[in-house]
C-alpha cells in the first residue's frame, strides 16, 4: 500500500469554524490533491498542487485554501466550515500527474452541524 | 466542465451472473481509468486505458475504450461476492494535471 495517511481519520466541528485535514505521504510523489466525495456526485476535486508551493483549484475550490510547504504534506483548510460542507474527503497523490495512477488515502469524514 | 455518467448507478446481482457498466461523456478523454472503492476505504485503481478501441483484461474483468474515446465499459464474467464496490470511473484531459471522475457504479453481488 501507498504511504499515504490522512488526520483526523473522524471529525465532528461546528458551522462557522475552521477546520485544518492533513495529508501526509511518506512516497515523494509530486503530485496531491484534495477531493470530497457526496452521495451521487461521486469524487469532485477541490484543490491539488503539483510541487512544494505549487497549487491549483479544482472544480469546487469555493470556502477551501490549501497548503503545501514540504513535499510529504499537504494541507485543506475550510476557514469557516459550513453545513454544505460535510463530506469524505480523500487525499490522493501520484507520482506524474495525469494518466498515472492515483493512490487514496483512508479518508476523513467530516461533519458540521 | 466536463462530465462523466455512469449506468447503472446502482446493480444488484446474483453470483455467478455476468454483467456490464458503463460510462459515458460527450467529451473526449485523452485516457480512461476504472477504480474500485470499498466501505471506508479509499478508490484503489484497477486499470488505465488510453487508445481508442483499447481492450484489456483483469482476470474476469474486460475493460474497453471506445473508439471515439468519449466511452468505456467494465464486464465482469461469473461476478463473486468480491466483486461487491463501487466501481468509478475517471477521464483523463489533454493538457492538464486532474481527473474528471464519473458519478459511480454500486454493484453488490448476492451470495
Amino acid at each position: 500500500d501507498a504511504g499515504i495517511t490522512q488526520s483526523p481519520r473522524h471529525k465532528v466541528t461546528e458551522t462557522g469554524t475552521p477546520v485544518t485535514l492533513r495529508c501526509h505521504q511518506t512516497e515523494n510523489h509530486r503530485y496531491m490533491y484534495w477531493y470530497r466525495q457526496d452521495p451521487g456526485h461521486g469524487l469532485r476535486l477541490i484543490h491539488y498542487s503539483y510541487g512544494v508551493k505549487d497549487t491549483d483549484k479544482g472544480e469546487v475550490s469555493d470556502g477551501y485554501s490549501v497548503s503545501r510547504s514540504k513535499t510529504e504534506d499537504f494541507l485543506l483548510t475550510l476557514e469557516s466550515a459550513t453545513s454544505s460542507q460535510t463530506s469524505v474527503y480523500f487525499c490522493a497523490i501520484s507520482r506524474q500527474g495525469k494518466t498515472d495512477t492515483q493512490y487514496f488515502g483512508p479518508g476523513t469524514r467530516l461533519t458540521v452541524l | 466542465t466536463q462530465l462523466l455518467e455512469q449506468s447503472p448507478q446502482f446493480l444488484s446481482i446474483q453470483e455467478g451472473e455476468n454483467l456490464t457498466v458503463y460510462c459515458n461523456s460527450s467529451s473526449v478523454f485523452s485516457s480512461l481509468q476504472w477504480y474500485r472503492q470499498e466501505p471506508g476505504e479509499g478508490p484503489v485503481l484497477l486499470v488505465t486505458v488510453v487508445t481508442g478501441g483499447e481492450v484489456k483484461k483483469l482476470k474476469r474483468l474486460t475493460f474497453q475504450f471506445g473508439d471515439a474515446r468519449k466511452d468505456s465499459s467494465l464486464h465482469i464474467t461469473a461476478a463473486q461476492p468480491g466483486d461487491t464496490g463501487l466501481y468509478l470511473c475517471a477521464g483523463s484531459n489533454f493538457g492538464n494535471e486532474k481527473l474528471t471522475f464519473g458519478t459511480g457504479t454500486r454493484l453488490t453481488i448476492i451470495p
